[in-house]
């Protein structure tokens, strides 16, 4: 079984709904990140979070929020999707025993297209 | 301005060459990744280092800390390889390369 999922891995919605993109994992990973891909560009960091208690923004996070249910579970959300959140969306996972940057784990990525 | 910049953006090979990519970067780091992202779009971790070399079958890592710079090397390229190779840093936060797309020929 995979370390990390992601649900759905496919979704198509249209402009102005609300849509909610699921991460889960099995590593018992403290640290837990949502990038989004798109074409030309590098993975960008919308959010992150290093605990359940702790949420941080990254480079990107307009027009996103993110709920750390618990330590396994890190959801992201669009609360009025627009089409050019279209793109490929990551989520990773880190252990935090060093303190440093450590080896990241990425889920198999939710392709989301806004029509 | 991208704090990490990969070279070459696009690589064809014949299968048995030897392969370099090279990853550039402009900020202050704590270690550099290299990851690997089938056509599928999966992302796998090849390579974690701050500093010297690494090594793992075909595939190897360095990094000159003093320089910036990071290079990933395949030795006898095989058409699995083909993939796209992306370059990550950790400063005050996490940069990412735009990737480089291997396509390895038989």
């Amino acid at each position: 079984d995979a370390d990390v999922t992601q649900t759905p891995r496919n979704r198509i919605t249209k402009t102005g709904k609300r849509i909610m993109l699921e991460c889960s994992q099995t590593k018992g990973h403290d640290r837990m990140y949502w990038y989004r891909q798109d074409p030309g560009l590098g993975l960008r960091l919308i959010y992150y979070s290093f605990d359940v208690k702790d949420i941080n923004k990254g480079e990107i996070s307009d027009g996103y929020s993110v709920s750390r249910q618990a330590q396994a579970k890190f959801s992201l959300s669009l609360e009025s999707a627009i089409p050019n959140q279209t793109a490929l969306y990551f989520c990773a996972t880190s252990d935090d025993t060093s303190g440093s940057y450590n080896e990241q784990f990425f889920g198999p990525g939710t392709r989301l297209t806004v029509l | 301005k991208n704090e990490v910049e990969q070279s070459p953006q696009n690589l064809t090979a014949q299968e048995g060459e030897f392969i370099t990519i090279n990853c550039s970067y402009s900020v202050g780091i704590s270690a550099l990744h290299w990851l690997q992202q089938h056509p599928g779009g999966g992302i796998v971790s090849l390579f974690m280092l701050s500093s010297g070399k690494k090594k793992h079958g075909r595939l190897i890592a360095t990094i000159n800390i003093q320089e910036k710079h990071s290079s990933l090397h395949i030795t006898a390229s095989h058409p699995r390889d083909s993939a796209v190779y992306i370059c990550a840093v950790r400063s005050n936060q996490f940069y990412f390369g735009t990737g480089t797309s291997l396509t390895v020929i038989p």
